[in-house]
């Protein structure tokens, strides 16, 4: 099994870009997609990246993936950063036996 | 428009059972695997079991191994999470999901095991 490492906590001012990490323990980070889920206060979880870099419709494009393998990372890069924007942010990814998740990233917009 | 419902938590003594069910609607049920995913009160996403579109192949995470089964009936839309022998670290939101890439979720239901 492997991990999906994430930092703790992030905080930005409202207009600028930030970006959250996201390492994998083990194996390579291109060999399965990464998701990236946005969950407020109170709601479910909702996808803003799949398939590492993919927006689905609705999603702004002030939202961005990518991976790099070399790392073994991925990333999520939020630009032009709203006070809406302020929640918790998880990645995800998977192998052929289990379904991991991040442990999740505290985004403060302030 | 994609809908999934989650019902049947509630609160349960230890070592008690519980089956959770999650309606969906609004997409072709039958085409995608399905997920159960679950959040301890203010804990991060941890996934439970997933189950493929025909309900052949089924996976657990070892912390619910032997305790839980999943399952769907694809001529009701449902899926279901069957939990046995709870406990109290078993206490959080269930969620239902979409999907390999689970893009959709449900609103949750929320399972507390106490006594």
């Amino acid at each position: 099994n492997f991990m999906l490492t994430q930092p703790h906590s992030v905080s930005e001012s409202p207009g600028k870009t930030v970006t959250i990490s996201c390492t994998r323990s083990s194996g390579s980070v291109a060999s399965n997609y990464v998701q990236w889920y946005q969950q407020r206060p109170g709601s479910a979880p909702t996808t803003v990246i799949f398939e590492d870099n993919q927006r689905p419709s609705g999603v702004p494009d002030r939202f961005s993936g990518s991976i790099d393998s070399s790392y073994k990372s991925a990333s999520l890069t939020i630009s032009g950063l709203k006070t809406e924007d302020e929640a918790d942010y998880y990645c995800q990814s998977y192998d052929s036996s289990n379904v991991v998740f991040g442990g999740g990233t505290k985004l403060t917009v302030l | 428009e994609v809908h999934l419902v989650e019902s049947g938590g509630g609160l349960v003594q230890p070592g008690g059972s519980l089956r959770l069910s999650c309606a969906a609607s609004g997409f072709t049920f039958i085409s995608y695997w399905m997920h159960w995913v679950r959040q301890a009160p203010g804990k991060g996403l941890v996934w439970v079991s997933r189950i493929n579109s025909d309900g052949s192949s089924t996976t657990y995470a070892d912390s619910v191994k032997g305790r839980f089964t999943i399952s769907r009936d694809n001529a009701r839309n449902t899926l279901y999470l069957q939990m046995n022998s709870l406990r109290a670290e078993d206490t959080a939101v269930y969620y239902c999901a979409k999907g390999i890439g689970l893009d959709y979720w449900g609103q949750g239901t929320l399972v507390t095991v106490s006594s």
